[in-house]
């Protein structure tokens, strides 16, 4: 079935520095790809997407491009502020239920 | 637009006691989720209904849980006999007919069950 795997945390950086979080996803047919934050006692928020391959999705500082050739949808920011931490999920959607990975827990200290 | 809304957002329960969660989507959205989550994992799907049809179930969603919408728009999610096990954040999300595939979550409803 459908899966998706990203990088484990949790992630620990200083402002100002460079992020990324990797997203590799197996899927049947051509997925929507998902990244969601959730915010400390907050549900999960949309964060971006992409639907189709070579897609960029962005917001808020934030980026990922839908790769095919390598199945990965990683995201980036440039500089990274204290209020970035949070919880980020990558997430496909080949039929309609949402397919999540575990997680990425991220600390931006000042 | 208000939202998904979930009520209650905490319930504490003692084992064996049945409990009930109430999900609002989006006004005019026909597809609505439930998700479980567990610390530190991903949600993960139990049931989606579009209108009042319950079309899918994971295996995850057993004989105790039971889930309705019965007039197309808020849902209910009943849990009976509760074990430890349930003990999780039950999520909601809604979806737009149509082209979009973007689900909008609720806050969630965190379940303890001692």
């Amino acid at each position: 079935g459908d899966s998706v795997t990203q990088m484990e945390g949790p992630v620990t950086l200083s402002e100002e520095a460079f992020l990324t979080i990797n997203c590799t996803y197996t899927a049947t047919g051509y997925p929507s790809l998902f990244w969601y934050v959730q915010y400390p006692g907050e549900g999960l928020q949309l964060l971006l997407k992409a639907t189709k391959a070579d897609d960029k999705g962005s917001n808020k500082g934030f980026e990922a491009t839908y790769r095919k050739e390598t199945t990965s949808f990683h995201l980036e920011k440039g500089s990274v502020q204290v209020s970035d931490s949070a919880v980020y999920f990558c997430a496909l959607s080949g039929n309609t239920p949402l397919v999540f990975g575990k997680g990425t827990r991220l600390s931006v200290i000042a | 637009d208000t939202g998904v809304s979930q009520d209650p957002r905490h319930k504490i329960t003692k084992r064996g006691q049945n409990v009930t969660f109430r999900c609002d989507p989006i006004s005019e959205h026909n597809r609505l989720y439930w998700y479980r989550q567990t610390l530190g994992q991903g949600p993960e799907f139990l049931t989606y209904f579009q209108n009042e049809a319950q079309l899918e179930k994971s295996r995850l969603l057993s004989d105790r849980f039971s889930a309705e919408r019965p007039k197309g728009s808020f849902s209910t999610l009943e849990i009976q006999r509760t074990e430890q096990g349930d003990s999780a954040m039950y999520l909601c999300a809604s979806l737009a007919g149509g082209s979009t595939d973007t689900q909008y979550f609720g806050p969630g409803t965190r379940l303890t069950v001692l």
